[in-house]
């Protein structure tokens, strides 16, 4: 099993510029997430998703767009990048939303808006 | 929602005992204390979870007191490859925000 894997692993835009970032899970999870990290911070979270079909706001979600199409994919869009959006952006799925299922994490996409 | 408190940072040595205590003391009845590390350019990688007592695996132990509002994860003779960040949470409660957790530097 890959668990959650993200691609791309880098990616430098220019401001103005849109990009999707895609998250896999090969675990059959139910729920899923996107954070942001900051330099030296804690993760924030941005939206997340309980379900195929399903998305909702996290702590961060302006500026950014998520789909989850499928159970396995969760896609997170930037329709128009910041430099205040450079940050290393991490997915995460759980089995379930309770607190017995804990989240595992991708490795993450640094991404730098110049 | 629940809020958490730990230390920054902790320094230790190689082969000595690590003990995080972590305070919690709005969690909710159905929050589990959930630990978690990260190494420098990856994703925070779960260690351990519990409600209450003690739960121990091969990494790591969690004492949970009778009122859960603290947890201690106890790290067993750390080597250099321990240094990280390690997040306490309780889940679902924390789910928006990962605190800052502690930066723990293990010293030859």
């Amino acid at each position: 099993n890959a668990g959650v894997t993200q691609t791309p692993k880098f990616r430098v835009l220019k401001t103005g510029q849109s990009m999707t970032l895609l998250c896999a899970q090969d675990m059959n999870h139910e729920y899923m997430y996107w954070y942001r990290q900051d330099p030296g911070m804690g993760l924030r979270l941005i939206h997340y998703s309980v379900g195929e079909g399903t998305t909702a706001k996290g702590e961060v979600p302006d500026g950014y767009n998520v789909s989850r199409l499928k159970k396995q994919n969760f896609l997170l869009g930037l329709e128009s990048a910041a430099p205040s959006q450079t940050s290393v952006y991490f997915c995460a799925s759980s089995y379930g939303g309770r607190g017995n299922s804990p989240l595992h994490f991708g490795n993450g996409t640094r991404l730098t808006v110049t | 929602l629940a809020k958490t408190t730990q230390p920054i940072s902790m320094d230790s040595y190689e082969g000595q005992e690590v003990n995080i205590t972590c305070s919690h003391n709005n969690i909710a009845t159905n929050d589990y204390i959930t630990w978690y590390q990260q190494f420098p350019s990856q994703g925070p990688r779960f260690i351990i979870q519990g409600y209450k007592t003690k739960v121990t695996n091969e990494v790591a132990s969690l004492f949970i007191p009778a009122d859960r509002k603290s947890s201690t994860l106890s790290l067993p003779r750390v080597s250099l490859s321990d240094t990280a960040v390690y997040y306490c949470l309780v889940l679902p409660g924390n789910m928006l925000t990962f605190g800052g957790g502690t930066r723990l530097m293990v010293k030859p």
